[in-house]
């Protein structure tokens, strides 16, 4: 299974700040039919189901604000929140899906 | 806008079975692939398996495969997890989730999920 390695496990970010975490896989995640990477990453506030942010591990979904985005490529992956909000306290999911099982990591926790 | 309504909480006995149903709400599945995704208490995401409705076909997570079947009555637009000889790390919370029609075909990943069955498995 390609193993899903996320860091920090947790982050403290003052509001308006930068706030960025890492995903590594340990294989690539490249797909060759398109040239792209299989990452997304997701959002899961306490309570919720988890939220699709981006795809491709640079797509935006649609409605997601653009003080997010994605990058990398291979194996090591970054998510970067631009200005923190408070609405952004949340945990934060990678997820491969070149290979099954499909395989989160184990999320990093964004705290104010 | 379509919403993955799921069944509510049970609590189960070890070596019973459960069945988990998710249903399209405002619209279909339309033809997308569903699949299940469970939560352990404060834990991270496991993916279980899923189906494509419109070929039957299922992938499952090989340590789960045998224990879990997935299905969809697409008389009724429900798709259904059932876990049979539960243990007690099988509590957790269980989310269906849409796979994104721009995902290809065998390579998923999900942008609709219900909001969560959570099966408890307690003697």
């Amino acid at each position: 299974d390609i193993v899903m390695t996320q860091s920090p496990d947790s982050l403290a970010v003052s509001l308006g700040a930068r706030a960025t975490f890492n995903c590594k896989s340990s294989q690539s995640l490249l797909f060759s039919s398109n040239n792209e990477n299989c990452l997304a990453w997701y959002q899961q506030k306490p309570g919720q189901p988890p939220r699709l942010l981006i795809s491709w591990a640079s797509t935006r979904e649609s409605g997601v604000p653009d003080r997010f985005s994605g990058s990398g490529s291979g194996t090591d992956f970054t998510l970067t929140i631009s200005s923190l909000e408070a609405e952004d306290v949340a945990v934060y999911y990678c997820q491969q899906y070149h290979t099954t099982p499909w395989t989160f990591g184990q999320g990093t926790k964004v705290e104010i | 806008q379509v919403q993955l309504v799921q069944s509510g909480a049970e609590v189960k006995k070890p070596g019973s079975s459960v069945k988990v149903s998710c249903k399209a709400s405002g619209g279909t599945f339309s033809n997308s692939a569903i699949s299940w995704v469970r939560q352990a208490p404060g834990q991270g995401l496991e993916w279980m398996g899923g189906i494509i409705p419109m070929f039957g076909t299922t992938k499952f997570a090989q340590n789960l495969h045998g224990r879990v079947t997935i299905s969809v009555d697409e008389s009724t637009g429900i798709a259904y997890m059932e876990m049979s000889s539960l243990r007690s790390d099988d509590t957790a919370v269980y989310y269906c989730a849409r796979v994104s029609s721009n995902s290809p075909l065998n390579h998923w990943y999900f942008d609709l999920w219900g909001r969560g069955s959570l099966v408890t498995v307690s003697s």
